[in-house]
């Protein structure tokens, strides 16, 4: 059974870093790419981030680039999510998804997504 | 990046309706566009794939269609465990992006 369990979620301050985790299980996790997608409260999915399965190319959106980093650990079967500089607008829960793609652009879409972790960036 | 406009926003409908949802990109791609559902408090879940292929395990009700830049899910009878809201995702570039989401309830 495929399962992903996200993990770091907090409260944080504005300004503050954050390092969100993915544990993966079920599938062989170095031959997908992965992302990150969240949905701020009331609203819909934004995609966030995506790596492919070797880590130099990781790609963002424009609203989270230069202060979140991607990565991975093929060995831990793990996804991970560096967030700094973080403002209130990146208040959401954060979704961890498997791609069905080794590499991400030209995928077939996620099929297996996280039960999410919150992050929420008040004062 | 690549726009993608999800239209109706919201839809009522009634048991064993058949509804339509669009969805239109700001460029052509290939047929890299998928759709997912989403209950409240619950992770999407992926319906179609490739704009017109079922994902395993999801009910021959829903359908998918288009090419270019614009894309359908269809819904041939609606039940109510179909309330939910629904996306649009484009995966032809190295930037995803989904469509603003239909809210589906029953009237």
């Amino acid at each position: 059974e495929v399962q992903l369990l996200e993990s770091g979620g907090a409260l944080v301050q504005p300004g503050g870093s954050l390092r969100l985790s993915c544990a993966t299980s079920g599938f062989t996790f170095s031959s997908y790419a992965m992302s990150w997608v969240r949905q701020a409260p009331g609203r819909g999915l934004e995609w966030v981030s995506g790596i492919s399965v070797t880590e130099s190319a990781p790609y963002y959106a424009d609203s989270v680039k230069g202060r979140f980093t991607i990565s991975r650990d093929n060995s831990k079967n793990t996804l991970y999510l560096q967030m700094n500089s973080l403002r209130a607008d990146d208040t959401a829960v954060y979704y961890c998804a498997k791609d069905s793609s080794l590499i991400v652009g030209a995928s077939w879409g996620f099929d297996y997504w996280g039960q999410g972790a919150l992050v929420t960036v008040s004062s | 990046d690549i726009q993608m406009t999800q239209f109706p926003s919201s839809l009522s409908a009634s048991v064993g309706d058949r509804v339509t949802i669009t969805c239109r990109a700001s460029q052509n791609f290939n047929s890299y566009l998928n759709w997912y559902q989403q209950k409240p408090g619950k992770a999407p879940k992926l319906l179609i794939y490739g704009a017109s292929s079922l994902q395993s395990g999801v009910p021959s009700r829903f359908s998918g269609s288009g090419s270019g830049t614009d894309f359908t899910l269809s819904i041939s009878s609606l039940q109510p465990e179909d309330s939910a809201t629904y996306y649009c995702q484009q995966s032809y570039s190295t930037s995803y992006t989904f469509g603003q989401g239909t809210k589906l309830d029953f009237k």
